[in-house]
């Protein structure tokens, strides 16, 4: 059973493109959430999609933008790159919640490491 | 002031000794994680606890919600425990998956 997996491994862009990241979660999870980690901080969060729809958001502008398919993977985009969108990107997938207790424990990929020029 | 506080942010062992990291936060949770980060990014979840105290292997890790406070205790330290570690805690109410990060612990294990 393969985790959860993400591509690229790495992205080099310049200012001003756009950029779209992948996710898989691991088999069984239908939750994923993106995380932005800049170099020497703790991840933040970006958003969550569940049942293809954005469940909740951080502090993030609208340049982030994202979207979850049927099979339950996901993408991140982002346009308009800036210098400080260099950061590795992550992503967790989660099981189902009972109800409306949702199950914490989350599973992450290794990242995507983007590099903005 | 950061929700998730950690101390110390950098610790330097040798191998064998007993290593806490702390971690204090000022929110009301429903689980607080312990993960670990090597060099490269990959993060692992070590454990997720919402009260009292989990063990495995050489790692303990312990909660006491009337004080907002964990701690993250390794035994026996070895240098390829040598990473990141990171605390991070789901807020109450409907706050659902988004985890809010410490700024994590880097620890060296020196043979």
């Amino acid at each position: 059973d393969a985790g959860v997996t993400q591509s690229p491994t790495h992205l080099i862009k310049t200012r001003g493109q756009q950029v779209t990241l992948r996710c898989s979660p691991k088999s069984g999870h239908d939750t994923v959430s993106w995380y932005q980690q800049a170099l020497g901080q703790g991840p933040q969060f970006i958003f969550q999609y569940y049942e293809e729809e954005e469940r909740q958001r951080g502090n993030f502008p609208d340049r982030f933008s994202g979207h979850q398919f049927p099979n339950y993977s996901s993408e991140l985009n982002v346009n308009a790159l800036l210098l400080g969108d260099s950061a590795l990107y992550l992503c967790a997938s989660s099981l189902p919640g009972r109800g409306l207790i949702p199950d914490y424990e989350q599973y992450f990929g290794p990242g995507t490491r983007l590099t903005v020029t | 002031k950061n929700e998730v506080e950690q101390s110390p942010q950098n610790l330097t062992a040798q191998e064998g000794e007993f290593i806490t990291i702390n971690c204090s936060y000022s929110v009301g949770i429903s689980a607080l994680h312990w993960l670990q980060q090597h060099p490269g990014g990959g993060i692992v979840s070590l454990f997720m606890l919402s009260s009292g105290k989990k063990k495995h292997g050489r790692l303990i890790a312990t909660i006491n919600i009337q004080e907002k406070h964990s701690s993250l205790h390794i035994t026996a330290s070895h240098p390829r425990d040598s990473a990141v570690y990171i605390c991070a805690l789901h807020a109450g109410g409907t706050s659902y998956g988004k985890l809010t990060f410490g700024q994590g612990t880097i620890l060296t294990v020196h043979p």
